[in-house]
């Protein structure tokens, strides 16, 4: 059955350093999605791209972050200058109609 | 904003039902869902609502939806240990595009005695 993979599926870093968290949808989907959760807390949207462009982001999804598709696979968030409480749990879904998820990467900045 | 909201535990002893309660606020509703989260691990999409149904039965899993009242519940039969989990309840408007994120409420802890 495909499935959504995401790697790596844990990410230590350095407070005010760059994280790519990668994910590969599902290849016969055309939304994908990026959501966060931080530890104890619920699910929050950050985004949703279509067309190769964002369709959708939350007050969440602020100027550190950015989402490409580089290529026909794989599709990425990058958070720059990391703060601590960027440290989450990020999971990827895609979706022809309903959303599938992936493992998630657990973020940690340090 | 759009709300979703969920009791935080349901205990439950091994081999009865689990109704595990969701109440919504956004009307525009379309797509509600169930996913399932164990320890550690992702969100497995188990089972989705369209808004124009009342009841959806997959298995040992049955979904109400009562759209008046903005409620939502999720039945599991025979209630076995492998069911222990955090069980999420999301809706989306799936305004037509696609694109729209979901929201989540804060998850239902299912506790399984033996």
């Amino acid at each position: 059955e495909p499935e959504v993979t995401q790697t790596p599926s844990h990410q230590v870093t350095q407070m005010g350093q760059e994280v790519i968290l990668r994910c590969v949808p599902i290849s016969n989907h055309l939304y994908f999605y990026w959501y966060r959760q931080i530890l104890g807390q619920k699910v929050e949207f950050l985004v949703s791209f279509y067309n190769n462009e964002i369709s959708e982001k939350s007050e969440i999804f602020d100027d550190q972050f950015s989402v490409e598709r580089p290529d026909g696979s794989n599709f990425t968030l990058k958070i720059r200058s990391t703060k601590l409480e960027d440290s989450a749990m990020y999971f990827c879904a895609s979706s022809e109609g309903v959303q599938f998820f992936g493992p998630g990467t657990r973020l940690t900045v340090l | 904003g759009e709300d979703v909201e969920q009791s935080l535990f349901l205990s439950v002893r091994e081999g009865d039902s689990s109704v595990i309660n969701c109440t919504y606020t956004d009307s525009s509703s379309t797509y509600l869902y169930w996913y399932k989260q164990e320890p550690g691990a992702g969100l497995q999409l188990l089972t989705y609502i369209f808004s124009n149904m009342d009841m959806k039965q997959d298995q040992r899993l049955t979904v109400l939806l009562n759209k008046k009242d903005k409620h939502l519940s999720l039945r599991i039969a025979d209630t076995q240990t492998g069911d222990s989990a955090i069980y999420f309840c999301a809706e989306t408007p799936y305004s037509g595009g696609g694109a729209d994120g979901l929201t989540f409420g804060k998850g239902t802890h299912l506790i399984i005695q033996p």
